[in-house]
């Protein structure tokens, strides 16, 4: 059974770039058709979808956050990383991967990671 | 992009009621909708996909319904453990993702 662990940088000073990495176990993201994603959720507020990518290379990104956001995979590690720049306190959020499950347009988020608090303070 | 709404942003119902949560997409989505249930400290968790299957484990008081626009999260029987956030989810738009903006369902 697939499983997703986010790491944990916890605090992230304003302005600086938040990097996040999402490990799987239990397959190899490099052999499985799926997408891998990013999501966070505001306190207070509700789910935001980030980006995707796949282990191809095909990567896709919210359009809000395009002009900051960086989703890479590396396949050695089983691992699939986010990178946001230039953060603010509007980014502090707990950070979620996923995998894709189904087969486009019929899709879903299935599983999840347990999510990491990400505080952007100085 | 596709827009999600839900109504009602947060309701309050007693153990045993029959609760009903509705989502509405900007366009017309087909069925490609899906529905979560989230609570605090924990991952949000998949309940229906294509708008009324019930996901493997996911209780069977649990149900969705809806095409098009339209759509419906329906609770059965309230259980204690079912106080919770719900969000609904459109695929249609793929790759491009997008969520309503929560149901807080809390105890009366």
């Amino acid at each position: 059974q697939v499983q997703l662990q986010e790491s944990a940088p916890g605090l992230v000073k304003p302005s600086q770039t938040l990097s996040l990495a999402c490990t799987v176990s239990g397959g190899s993201i490099s052999n499985a058709p799926y997408y891998w994603h990013w999501l966070r959720h505001h306190p207070g507020k509700g789910l935001e979808w980030i980006g995707s990518i796949h282990h191809s290379g095909s990567i896709f990104y919210t359009p809000s956050l395009k002009s900051r956001v960086t989703i890479s995979v590396d396949t050695s590690k089983n691992q699939f990383s986010l990178n946001l720049n230039s953060v603010t306190a509007a980014d502090t959020a707990v950070y979620y991967c996923a995998r894709e499950g189904g087969a486009p347009p019929e899709s879903w988020f299935d599983p999840w990671g347990q999510g990491t608090l990400v505080t952007v303070s100085s | 992009d596709i827009q999600m709404t839900q109504s009602p942003s947060s309701l309050s119902a007693s153990v045993g009621e029959r609760v009903s949560i509705t989502c509405r997409a900007s366009q017309s989505i087909g069925t490609y909708l899906n529905w979560y249930q989230h609570k605090p400290g924990k991952a949000p968790k998949l309940l229906i996909y294509g708008a009324s299957f019930l996901q493997s484990g996911a209780p069977s008081r649990f149900s969705g319904s809806g095409a098009g626009t339209d759509f419906t999260l329906t609770i059965s029987s309230l259980q204690p453990e079912d106080f919770a956030t719900y969000y609904c989810q459109q695929s249609y738009g793929t790759p491009l993702f997008t969520f309503g903006p929560g149901t807080k369902v809390d105890i009366k």
